[in-house]
Formats: structure tokens, C-alpha cells, sequence
């Protein structure tokens, strides 16, 4: 069965830093693309950050490039997040979500999501 | 950027009731689209891949079709757990967008 447990979330002060780790099990970590996805509160989906399988390309929206960072250990299976100068409009949920690659489309979509981590940006 | 536009925002229906949702995106994105469902307080889960492509699990009173810049989420005859919230997304291109959603709500 596939698993992603999100962890590390909490609150923080605006201009500070953060880490979250998302623990996998239940397949073959290295050979997936992982993902994160935020929710403000009562608003939709936002995506974040993605990694490939190898940590080799990473990839980010204009609102956290710079100030987020994505990396993976595979031996660990295990994702990261490190968030930088942290802001209000930072707070969410936090979803690591797995990315299933389809080669005919070369594209990927989001097949599993773990049940999210909230982090608050506030003083 | 690639902006998903769901519509409607809000949506009452009764149970048993056929619906469509929409999602247009503003510009073409060929079938690299995906749907998914959030009920309250749960993680979101897939529907559809590659706009109109089944996943396995999924009743199969859940449809899609579409291509270029037009989509659309079927539901046939709605069922009481199917009250939520319904995001397209888009793989296409990056940065990678979702629409703002479509509220399902008991009518």
C-alpha cells in the first residue's frame, strides 16, 4: 500500500524557515517524480515544487522560486521541502504527493497524496 | 501561465441527478488534463487522467472528455458521497496550475 506522511509543519514567524519531510513506503521511491501541493485555508490547490527522480531537475512557480527549495533522499525514500523567508500568505496545508509519469504523454499527474502537514506564518 | 477556468463555482444538485462540470483552460494543452475530487477535511484523489482516461477504483458513474482548451467532468446519477469539491489540473506545461474548483453541494 502506498504511503506519504507529511511532518514538520507548525508555526513559524514571517521571515523564518522551515522544513517538511514526507516519509514513502510502499513502493519503489526512486523511480517516481515527487510533488508538493498547498491549500490555504478554504482556497484551492496550489502547486509548489517538483522534484525528478533523481534530484537532478527541479522545478517551482514564480510565488516560491528562490525562497523554497525541493530535494529527495532516495535511500531514505524520503521527500523534502525547505521553505526560506516564509510569509502569511505561506500558510497552508502542505501535500506531498506522488507524480505518475506516462510516457506516451510524456507528462505526469498526482496518483497519490499524503494527508498533509499545516504550516502557519504568523507573528 | 497556464489559467484553468472551472465553471460553475458552485453547483446544487439533488441525488440522482446527471451532471457536467467544466474546465477551460486558456490555451491548448492537448488532453493533458486531469481531474480530481476533495471531500471535506480528506485529501484530494485522482478521477481522470489525461482528460477522458479512467483510474482504477473510481466508480465508473465518473467521466471525462475534452481536448485543446475545453473539458468537462461528468458525474451519471450522483450519489450522496460525491458532494465536494471537484479541481482540474493541468500537466502540459510548467508552471503547473489547477482551476479554483467546483463545489458540489446537496441542493
Amino acid at each position: 500500500e502506498v504511503q506519504l506522511v507529511e511532518s514538520g509543519g507548525g508555526l513559524v514567524q514571517p521571515g523564518r524557515s522551515l522544513k517538511l519531510s514526507c516519509a514513502a513506503s510502499g513502493f519503489t521511491f526512486s523511480n517516481y517524480y515527487m510533488a508538493w501541493v498547498r491549500q490555504a485555508p478554504k482556497k484551492g490547490l496550489e502547486w509548489v515544487a517538483t522534484i525528478s527522480t533523481s534530484g537532478s531537475r527541479t522545478y517551482y512557480p514564480d510565488s516560491v522560486k528562490g525562497r523554497f527549495t525541493i530535494s529527495r533522499d532516495n535511500a531514505k525514500s524520503s521527500l523534502y521541502l525547505q521553505m526560506n523567508s516564509l510569509k502569511s500568505e505561506d500558510t497552508a496545508t502542505y501535500y506531498c504527493a506522488r507524480g505518475y509519469y506516462d510516457g506516451y504523454y510524456h507528462s505526469y499527474y498526482f496518483d497519490y497524496w499524503g494527508q498533509g502537514v499545516m504550516v502557519t506564518v504568523s507573528s | 501561465d497556464i489559467m484553468l477556468t472551472q465553471s460553475p463555482a458552485t453547483l446544487s444538485v439533488t441525488p440522482g441527478e446527471s451532471i457536467s462540470l467544466s474546465c477551460r483552460a486558456s490555451q491548448s494543452i492537448s488532453t493533458n488534463l486531469h481531474w480530481y475530487q476533495q471531500k471535506p477535511n480528506e485529501s484530494p484523489r485522482v478521477l481522470i487522467k489525461y482528460a477522458s482516461q479512467t483510474i482504477s477504483g473510481i466508480p465508473s458513474r465518473f467521466s471525462g472528455s475534452g481536448s485543446g482548451t475545453d473539458f468537462t467532468l461528468n458525474i451519471n446519477r450522483v450519489e450522496p458521497e460525491d458532494f465536494s469539491v471537484y479541481y482540474c489540473q493541468q500537466s502540459n506545461s510548467w508552471p503547473r496550475t489547477f482551476g479554483a474548483g467546483t463545489k458540489l453541494e446537496l441542493k
